[in-house]
């Protein structure tokens, strides 16, 4: 069956660093990628798509790379600040359906 | 524009009751969807729809059902509540265009049953 993992134990950064969390899929040919922020109590909110014919793209402090030889994908956040601090989703999917496979995310702690 | 709008917030129900949990978008989207989120486990998708009279189950369908009459709206019944349906449930939408198929998501429903 398909599936995906992100790390479950929080990541605790500082101030300023780069952040880097993973999302690694199995059993699994996406046509993209989604990473979402989820903050305690609320809603999951989009950031950004990833296609299987990009390596990279960008907006703003955030970066994403898919991989679709290792299967894998890696979300980044330069020059991190405590607002950062948040549950990060990763989700493989295909088509334009609203049929998502979410791995379980990574919290993500940025201390001053 | 509201976005997706999820009532109630917060909901207790007894054992082998029934509820709806109504959830509605104003954004004209094609797709919507139902997830339940549990310690440890993610997202979990229950039942999707892919338009006005169509729906399908996602991962776990049990014990849960859908309808969609209208764009708009897409609610999610429990027919005979269980603890093990104790979550909080995410009701999602998407416009159904390939060139952007991001979901939005409501602000979500917590559910205790006891």
């Amino acid at each position: 069956s398909q599936k995906i993992e992100q790390n479950s134990e929080a990541l605790n950064i500082q101030e300023g660093k780069t952040a880097t969390l993973t999302c690694n899929y199995t059993n699994y040919s996406p046509a993209y990628l989604q990473w979402y922020r989820q903050d305690p109590g609320r809603g999951p909110v989009f950031l950004l798509l990833i296609r299987e014919n990009e390596k990279e793209k960008r907006k703003e402090r955030l970066k994403v790379t898919f991989d679709t030889t290792l299967k894998q994908s890696l979300f980044h956040i330069t020059a991190s600040q405590p607002a950062d601090s948040a549950t990060y989703l990763c989700a493989p999917g295909s088509g334009n359906t609203g049929k998502l496979i979410f791995g379980q995310g990574t919290t993500l702690q940025v201390k001053p | 524009n509201a976005g997706v709008t999820q009532t109630p917030k917060f909901q207790v129900l007894k054992t082998g009751q029934s509820m709806t949990l109504q959830c509605a978008q104003d954004m004209n989207h094609e797709y919507m969807s139902w997830y339940r989120q549990d310690p440890g486990m993610g997202l979990r998708l229950i039942h999707y729809s892919v338009g006005a009279g169509i729906t399908d189950q996602g991962e776990v369908p049990n014990g849960y059902n859908v309808s969609r009459s209208t764009t708009e709206d897409f609610p999610l019944r429990l027919l005979s509540a269980a603890p093990s349906q104790t979550s909080v449930y995410f009701c999602a939408s998407a416009p159904g265009d390939s060139s952007s198929p991001e979901q939005y998501f409501g602000p979500g429903t917590r559910l205790t049953v006891t």
